[in-house]
């Protein structure tokens, strides 16, 4: 595998399930984001790691809960969640520092609450 | 803070015809700019990027971009667009972040079709 993997790249789930998002880098970078994309909006950033620590949380709602075990893995789990949380929520990774900004970005895992 | 304007949602062009997309920008210092494109069902990739020096930016698939600061613009063109061209393309701004990282932030982005 190379670049930044997500699993699933589709999920359906009811309002009262469990369920986590998954992501995989393999670029040897230490800082991973997630980012909603609803349409008609912009992208939204809604989490930051960097070397595992979170560093930034954008007012995203607890339902969401974002998990970081080492710099290669991000993942974020879900419950109880809304119908208006159906989106494609996507991963990215970039180097901590000196990587200048530029993000990497998965393909997306689209999200369908029932 | 910092934000992204993209005023042109959807554009259309011929193939082989010149594309300029259009892009500004608020921030308060030197900006990090980005375009990112994403085709469907996709991820977004990065098609070129500013962070000091030259105004002109090359990019990949024969994309440029120019950094003007007066204008706080930073407008994408091709001189001849090709039908894989079609996508979605995505301008931001980005911010290194004070714990680590970088913050970027988007603009609603513009849908492209090419019309044979």
């Amino acid at each position: 595998e190379t670049g930044v993997t997500q699993t699933p790249r589709h999920l359906v789930m009811g309002m009262t399930n469990k369920k986590s998002l998954k992501c995989e880098q393999h670029l040897g970078h230490n800082a991973m984001y997630w980012y909603k994309q609803s349409a008609k909006k912009p992208l939204e950033l809604m989490f930051v790691y960097s070397l595992e620590e979170r560093v930034e949380n954008n007012s995203v709602p607890s339902r969401f809960s974002p998990e970081c075990p080492n710099s290669s893995h991000l993942f974020l789990h879900l419950h109880t969640l809304q119908p208006e949380d159906s989106a494609l929520y996507l991963c990215a990774s970039s180097q901590e520092r000196g990587g200048l900004g530029e993000q990497f970005f998965g393909p997306g895992t689209r999200l369908t609450v029932l | 803070a910092q934000s992204v304007t993209q005023p042109d949602i959807h554009i259309t062009v011929s193939e082989g015809a010149s594309l300029e997309l259009r892009c500004n920008y608020s921030y308060g210092a030197t900006p990090y700019l980005f375009w990112y494109v994403q085709s469907p069902g996709q991820g977004l990739q990065l098609l070129l990027k500013y962070f000091s020096g030259d105004t002109l930016v090359q990019g990949i698939k024969g994309f440029e971009a120019e950094f003007k600061r007066s204008q706080s613009s930073f407008n994408l063109r091709k001189p001849s667009v090709h039908w894989s061209d079609a996508a979605e393309y995505f301008c931001a701004v980005g911010a290194e972040l004070t714990g680590g990282g970088n913050k970027l932030t988007f603009g609603t982005g513009t849908q492209l079709k090419v019309e044979l």
